[in-house]
């Protein structure tokens, strides 16, 4: 199973716009790249998936080199709301949790 | 579409006594996920199953675990006997089919304190 890595945590304020990088230099031809997002006592939250190139929906948009290595989760102008913990996932059947980034935005 | 179902939110029992979790996935969905988190260990992946069959159960702790899903609608957690460090968040996941472009659907998970 690949293995994924990101940054513990991250700070930003409101109305700015974060991006949430993370490797996975061991990533297989069929798996995908999945984020979620966790708030405290709830479950984790499909955010956005993709393969390659650039993915956009209506919260965020992943960025993801030729290489598949990496991927980059950006989220525009966020609010105190998007304070979270944002975990990065591949795979192709089962997806394993690592510790995710802990995001907090300040007013 | 009520989403996944877990049940009980919380559950309090003393150690020995055998506990049951509950979870009812999305209709139509044929992937179902059990997961465990704790501040320790953050989320981990205990078993999962694909059209009501166990394909990977390695990250049952031991044998005091065990999992079913007699039909497509409903599936159990149980441990027994109970132990403190057995305490943590369950949750239930579930997907159309392993990996897709829609992720997993999580419930509200299940709180087990163990005393």
């Amino acid at each position: 199973l690949a293995k994924t890595t990101q940054p513990i945590s991250m700070d930003s304020y409101e109305g700015q716009e974060v991006n949430i990088t993370c490797s996975h230099n061991n990533i297989a031809t069929n798996d995908y790249i999945t984020w979620y997002q966790q708030f405290p006592s709830q479950g984790p939250r499909f955010i956005i998936q993709g393969y390659k190139t650039k993915v956009t929906n209506e919260v965020a948009s992943l960025f993801i080199p030729a290489d598949r290595k990496s991927s980059t989760l950006s989220l525009p102008r966020v609010s105190l709301s998007d304070t979270a913990v944002y975990y990065c996932l591949v795979g192709e059947d089962k997806l394993i949790f690592g510790a995710g980034t802990r995001l907090a935005v300040h007013p | 579409d009520a989403g996944v179902i877990q049940s009980p939110r919380h559950e309090v029992t003393e150690m020995g006594q055998e506990v049951t979790l509950r979870c009812k996935p999305i209709s139509g969905h044929n992937s179902l996920f059990w997961y465990r988190q704790t501040m320790m260990r953050g989320l981990e992946l205990l078993i999962y199953f694909n059209n009501n069959v166990p394909i990977d159960d390695s990250g049952m702790p031991e044998d005091r675990f065990s999992a079913k899903m007699p039909n497509a609608s409903f599936s159990t957690l149980k441990i027994q006997p109970s132990e403190p460090r057995d305490s943590a968040v369950y949750f239930c996941a579930s997907s159309p089919t392993g990996v897709t472009d829609y992720g997993y659907t999580f419930g509200s998970g299940t709180r087990l304190t163990v005393v």
